[in-house]
């Protein structure tokens, strides 16, 4: 596609559900982020793919949250037994190179009830 | 401990007036920075990036300039325009040695709300 797709949306769990939000990259894109927004803050970085590698995933804040992007392309982002303080925007971004800039999807707002 | 800071939670600018958005960093090993622009219920839209080789950089109306020894970058926006009213986010990244192609994590700024004035 022509940008980077996020799905859902929105996403209202009850607390202890797990969650799982769907990232499409730009088509070619070696680099995959994740990241997490807070009400009035600026994104946090969650972690990186290069391809299927998961490189970096030391923004992860738990062992409840995993990512991955088993071939390559779509990755998904799973939280399980959601808390209060997972409410957040989530945002993934891809990138084709560092000096082209991230390119971002419009993310999925998590709300956890 | 904020790495990239963006002081100014908010700035109000008249429209066709200069806006400058400042950020300042903490991180020397930080080389290679960037702005993005957000609006509500969308996510950030890369605007303009500087590499720490240069001091400058410039693409239409605007404007960044590196100033390393003070840790501290700015964008100006020239002449600022009705829409440029947006949420403005500095950030920054440092090379992983050896990491090749791809891409480096971002950090960032809790960003700037510029409101553009009629």
């Amino acid at each position: 596609g022509a940008g980077v797709s996020q799905s859902p949306r929105y996403k209202v769990a009850k607390r202890g559900q797990d969650v799982a939000l769907r990232c499409d990259p730009i088509s070619g894109h070696v680099s995959l982020f994740w990241y997490q927004q807070a009400l009035g803050q600026g994104p946090e970085f969650l972690t990186y793919f290069q391809n299927e590698a998961q490189l970096d995933k030391s923004g992860l804040p738990s062992d409840r949250f995993f990512a991955e992007r088993p071939e390559g392309s779509v990755s998904t982002l799973k939280i399980q037994r959601t808390q209060q303080e997972d409410s957040a925007v989530y945002l993934c971004a891809s990138s084709l190179a560092r000096s082209s800039g991230y390119t971002f999807g419009s993310g999925t707002r998590l709300t956890v009830v | 401990d904020q790495q990239v800071k963006q002081n100014s939670p908010s700035l109000s600018v008249q429209e066709g007036r200069i806006s400058i958005l400042n950020c300042d960093y903490t991180n020397s090993m930080f080389d290679y920075f960037l702005w993005y622009k957000k609006y509500p219920a969308e996510g950030p839209t890369f605007l303009i990036s500087i590499s720490s080789i240069k001091d400058k950089n410039e693409d239409g109306r605007f404007t960044v300039f590196l100033n390393k020894s003070a840790k501290h970058l700015s964008l100006h926006i020239v002449p600022s325009q009705p829409g440029d009213s947006a949420v403005y986010f500095c950030a920054a990244s440092a090379s992983i040695g050896g990491s090749g192609g791809g891409a480096d994590g971002l950090t960032f700024g809790k960003g700037t709300h510029l409101i553009i004035q009629p």
